[in-house]
């Protein structure tokens, strides 16, 4: 089975609220995270990344936790936009350099 | 700057045949890694070119090959062309093999429809 799961395949959303999306993974050996957005019609786009010597890291907007003791990864939008609906997709890479992607969390921002 | 390119951006064929789809990495990466999206779920490493070698493959049959050019441009080769074939392919460039050396790229992908 897939190393890297996403726990809710959607999520709805109200505009201006904060969105949570979560992540779980299975292999302990993997050092690097990172969270894509993907639009209908696009490629991944790279949001934010966090290596395993951290647990939190802060973009413009957008926070990464990360809990290597339950191996949980969760990504954080502070007032979610209409522009933010896409399918998010959780990434892991470990010592072999291959990027692992869970099934993705279709973000739906409601007006 | 430009980003990854792929071509084409869709492409139709038949069982049985062979399809090759390109990729132009960002301006200053050397590694094109590619991918296969099917609908509905996240990308699935197909493999990975480096120093125009392929370092790191993934669950996939000798159907799927791959070159990397002296320019770090790349191809991906599918013989014999099943209809589970169907995806979208996506290349994704980085700088240097190392893991978390910096995050990959994606082109926005070539639609493969198999008939």
């Amino acid at each position: 089975g897939e190393s890297v799961g996403l726990h809710l395949p959607t999520l709805s959303v109200q505009e201006g609220d904060n969105s949570i999306i979560n992540c779980a993974y299975s292999n302990s050996a993997s050092d690097y995270f990172i969270w894509y957005k993907q639009e209908s019609g696009k490629g991944p786009q790279f949001i934010i990344d966090i290596r395993s010597n951290m647990d939190k890291r802060q973009g413009q907007r957008v926070t990464v936790l990360l809990n290597k003791t339950v191996k949980h990864l969760s990504l954080q939008i502070a007032a979610t936009q209409p522009g933010d609906s896409a399918v998010y997709f959780c990434a892991e890479i470990s010592n072999d350099y291959k990027l692992s992607f869970g099934a993705g969390t279709t973000v739906t921002v409601r007006a | 700057d430009a980003g990854v390119t792929q071509s084409p951006t869709h492409l139709i064929k038949t069982r049985g045949q062979q399809v090759t789809l390109r990729c132009s990495p960002k301006s200053g990466h050397d590694t094109v890694s590619w991918y296969q999206q099917a609908l509905g779920q996240g990308p699935q490493f197909i493999f990975q070119y480096y120093e125009e070698e392929e370092r790191q493959r993934g669950n996939f049959p000798d159907r799927f090959s791959g070159h990397q050019f002296p320019n770090y441009s790349s191809e991906l080769n599918v013989n014999a062309l099943l209809l589970g074939d169907s995806a979208l392919y996506l290349c994704a460039s980085s700088l240097g093999q190392g893991p978390g050396n910096q995050p990959q790229h994606f082109g926005d992908g070539t639609r493969l429809s198999i008939l």
